[in-house]
């Protein structure tokens, strides 16, 4: 399905350390998106990147992916607890973003 | 300010009352759609449109319909709610489809009892 799955799931991290997320697909996109949804709020777009980009950054944030291996990984450099927050990635192709369940991160202060 | 604005914010209904759910948007997208999210399931699309008059169903279309009689509004109606439509549901809208980021209202948490 078109639909992204992370991983993990759930994560937690001290603040300053790094965050990372894993995210796979099993269709062809025409791009990934990754959103970040706090506490039953509605979701946030960080970054899109486009398939036939690698990598792509913004702030803190670093997005890779692999068409090959239909993956794409998010980091998150030194966490601050505002990160906290379930993030979602979303494979984009015809004319539809699949959302995964979510990645739950918790950053300790 | 751009936004989409979904009402109400909280509903609490009996199994067999018709309601809608609306959603509206400023930012003169062409791209709008409504989402389920429920616990383990993560967000699932149930309709989408991508443009005035234009509708299609996502993956849980069932129980549900939708109007896109203007640009800026795409009501979610249940025209016989149960309770397995018990959910927190989001609009979005875009620009571009899938193509663009999408921008979400904050939510309209229902309950079915």
């Amino acid at each position: 399905s078109q639909q992204g799955e992370e991983d993990p799931q759930a994560l937690s991290i001290q603040e300053g350390e790094n965050a990372t997320m894993n995210c796979s697909y099993k269709t062809s996109i025409n791009n990934l998106q990754w959103y970040r949804q706090n506490s039953g709020r509605g979701l946030v777009h960080l970054i899109l990147i486009r398939s036939n980009e690698r990598e792509k950054h913004s702030g803190r944030l670093r997005v890779t992916l692999d068409t090959s291996k239909k993956s794409s990984s998010l980091l998150i450099t030194a966490s601050r607890a505002a990160d906290t927050a379930s993030y979602f990635c979303a494979p984009g192709g015809n004319n539809r973003l699949a959302f995964g369940k979510g990645n739950q991160v918790v950053v300790i202060p | 300010e751009a936004q989409v604005t979904q009402n109400p914010r909280y509903l609490i209904t009996v199994t067999g009352k018709k309601l809608t759910v609306t959603c509206s948007q400023n930012m003169n997208h062409e791209y709008m759609s409504w989402y389920r999210q429920d616990p383990g399931l993560g967000l699932r699309q149930i309709y989408y449109s991508m443009n005035v008059e234009v509708t299609d169903k996502g993956d849980v279309p069932e129980g549900y319909k939708v109007s896109r009689k203007e640009k800026r509004n795409f009501p979610l109606i249940l025209e016989s709610p149960s309770p397995n439509q018990t959910s927190l549901y989001f609009c979005a809208s875009t620009l571009q489809g899938a193509n663009s980021p999408l921008h979400f209202g904050n939510g309209t948490r229902l309950t079915v009892t």
